[in-house]
Formats: structure tokens, sequence, C-alpha cells
């Protein structure tokens, strides 16, 4: 079966420290992955995705950044993080082929102080 | 592009009563709908999902039912427990797209 992990749980960083969030997904081949954001209480916000190792298509421009190393692998960035950068980061994945079910990460809590 | 407008953003019921979330998306050439349940602190998780060739189905006691004329589509929940309190998100993929469109939630409280 397909699993989706996501690390840290919890992070809290000073603002202009540098970010690097990981997601890995096990139990498929060539996924297409996602990271979204959910500031406290609102929706859900899509950031990147990416249908292939070094593609990434970017939503919403601002201080993050998103890379494919590998197949099953998706890391989210910054270089310098803001205050308007906390919140709770999803990475969710799907099959191959537009229109079918996502499967979200357990998030990252990001506080930024 | 596609939008997709989610009422209402609070619901409150009592234990064992029905709860009905709508949700409204602009594109008809949408094709699929999911919903996801997100519990405090977690990712949000698939509950349920109705394809546009499909007018309702049902998976004991949430039920997804779609108009494809009017362009809407609801949840309903019978029976309802506690464990039922969490936000409640639709959302639409339109056709060609590997991305979902998310309506903004809905806080359900079932109240014991």
């Amino acid at each position: 079966s397909q699993t989706i992990h996501q690390w840290p749980a919890t992070l809290v960083q000073p603002v202009g420290s540098p970010l690097s969030l990981e997601c890995t997904v096990e139990g498929t081949s060539n996924p297409n992955l996602y990271w979204y954001r959910q500031a406290a209480g609102r929706g859900l916000q899509l950031l990147f995705y990416s249908v292939g190792i070094g593609q990434i298509s970017s939503e919403v421009p601002q201080n993050l950044s998103a890379s494919r190393p590998q197949d099953r692998q998706f890391i989210l960035s910054s270089k310098k993080l803001l205050l308007s950068d906390s919140g709770f980061y999803l990475c969710a994945w799907s099959p191959v082929g537009p229109g079918d079910g996502y499967t979200f990460g357990s998030g990252t809590r990001l506080t930024v102080v | 592009g596609e939008n997709v407008e989610q009422h209402p953003s609070t619901l409150s019921v009592q234990e064992g009563d029905s709860a009905v979330i709508k949700c409204t998306y602009s594109d008809s050439a949408s094709n699929y709908f999911p919903w996801y349940k997100q519990e405090l602190g977690k990712g949000p998780q698939l509950i349920i999902d109705i394809r546009s060739n499909v007018g309702e189905k049902k998976d004991q006691r949430i039920a997804v039912t779609l108009n494809k004329t009017a362009k809407h589509f609801s949840l309903h929940i019978t029976e309802t427990q506690p464990e039922d309190s969490a936000v409640y998100f639709c959302a639409a993929s339109p056709p060609g797209t590997y991305k979902y469109i998310f309506g903004t939630g809905t806080r359900l409280k079932v109240l014991a």
C-alpha cells in the first residue's frame, strides 16, 4: 500500500532563517506531488505541484520554493523565513493522471518567531 | 478558472441529527468531486468522492449528491456522532488539470 511521510511535525524558526520540509511517498511510482499551506482556521492554499522529477509548477509567488530531486521526494524550502510564512504545511500525492484522489500527509506546523 | 464556494462556514448540530454541507462550482467541465475531513492538527482525509457520471453515492452514514445542471454538490451526514466534529472541505477537479480547487471549509460541531 502507498504511504506518505512528512517531517518534521512541528517547527519553530526565527525570522530570516532557512527552511527545509521534506515529503516522501512509498509504494507508488511517478506520483503527482503537491505542497499546500493552511493558515490558522483557513482553507487550503496550493503552493506548488509536480508531475515529475525536476518539474515544478508554482501557484503563488512568494518566499518559498520547491524541488523534486527524486521521483518520490518533494522538498519545500525558503532561504529566509518571514513571519507570514507561519502556518500548517501539507504535502499530498495523487496517482498519475488528472482528476484522481489526493492523499495528504500529516502536516508540519511551522511557527516563525 | 474553477471556483468552489462552500456553505456554511460553521455548523452545529445535536448528536443524532443530520448535517448537510453544500458546495457550488463554476466550471461545468469539472468531473470529480471529493470531500475531505480534517481533524485538529492532522492532514485532511478523503471520506467520500463522486464523479460526474453519478448523481449520488453513499457510504454508511455519509452520502454525497451531485446536481450537474445546477453545478452544486452536497455532503450529508446522518445520525451524527461527536467524532464527526471536524472541518470538512469539498473540492472540484477540472478535467486536464493536476490540482483540486478546494472550498473554504465547514467547521462541524456535534453537540452531545
